[in-house]
C-alpha cells in the first residue's frame, strides 16, 4: 500500500541552524509528493510539492527534491528562523490529486533564538 | 475573507451527546474532506465529497455522518459522542488534479 514515514520529533534549533526533515515513501506507480504546514492554532497548509522524479520543490526558503532511487523527499532549509516552528507534514498522493492523499505523522519543529 | 471557515472552532460536551460542526469554502472548489488530527497530531481522512457526492468514506463509525447540502458546504454530525472522539477535526477543500488541499483553522472537540 501506500505510506509515508517521516522522521520522529520533536526537533529542536537555534535560530540560523541547518534543518532536514527526513521522509521516505512506499507508493505503487507515479506518486506526487507534498510538504504540508501546520503553524499553532491553524490549519494546514502547502508549502511545497514535487510531481515527478527529480524535481525540486521549494518555498520561503525550503527546498525538497524528488527521489526515486533512494524513496525519498528530504525537507531541508539552510537558516531556521523563530517564525518556522510548527509541525511539518510529508504526504503523497497515488494518483496526483488531492484524493486519498497520505499523510507522515508529522514532525514538530521548534527554533529558539 | 476566510477561504475554508469552520463552526464551532471549540466544543466541549459531554459523553452521549450528539453534536454538528459546519463548514463552508469560498474558493468554488467541487471537492470537500474532513479529516481527524489526533493528540498526536496524526491527520487521518474520514470523507471526501465532490460535487456534493461521496467519493470517500474511510472506515469510521457510523455515529460520523456527513452531508453535503451543496457543493461549497460540508457539515459533520456526529452522534453518541465517546472519549476518544476527542480531538481537532479540520474541513478541507481542493481544486481538481493539484493536490494542494486548503485546510479550515480546525474544530477542537473535546468529550467528557
Amino acid at each position: 500500500g501506500n505510506s509515508v514515514t517521516q522522521m520522529e520529533g520533536p526537533v529542536t534549533l537555534s535560530e540560523e541552524a541547518f534543518l532536514t526533515i527526513n521522509c521516505t515513501y512506499t507508493a505503487t506507480g507515479y506518486p506526487s509528493l507534498f510538504w504540508y504546514v501546520q503553524y499553532p492554532g491553524e490549519g494546514l497548509q502547502l508549502l511545497l510539492k514535487a510531481t515527478k522524479a527529480d524535481d525540486k520543490g521549494s518555498n520561503k526558503g525550503f527546498e525538497a527534491t524528488y527521489r526515486k532511487e533512494t524513496t525519498s523527499f528530504h525537507l531541508e532549509k539552510g537558516s531556521v528562523q523563530v517564525s518556522d516552528s510548527a509541525v511539518y507534514f510529508c504526504a503523497l498522493s497515488p494518483q496526483g490529486g488531492s484524493e486519498k492523499l497520505v499523510f507522515g505523522k508529522g514532525t514538530k519543529l521548534t527554533v529558539n533564538p | 475573507d476566510t477561504a475554508v471557515s469552520q463552526t464551532p472552532k471549540y466544543l466541549v460536551t459531554q459523553m452521549g451527546n450528539d453534536k454538528s460542526i459546519k463548514c463552508e469554502q469560498n474558493l468554488g472548489h467541487d471537492t470537500m474532506y474532513w479529516y481527524k488530527q489526533d493528540s498526536k497530531k496524526f491527520l487521518k481522512i474520514m470523507f471526501s465529497y465532490n460535487n456534493k457526492e461521496l467519493i470517500i468514506n474511510e472506515t469510521v463509525p457510523n455515529r460520523f455522518s456527513p452531508k453535503s447540502p451543496d457543493k461549497a458546504h460540508l457539515n459533520l454530525h456526529i452522534n453518541s459522542l465517546e472519549l476518544g472522539d476527542s480531538a481537532v477535526y479540520f474541513c478541507a477543500s481542493s481544486p481538481p488534479i493539484s493536490g494542494e488541499l486548503f485546510f479550515g483553522e480546525g474544530s477542537r472537540l473535546t468529550v467528557l
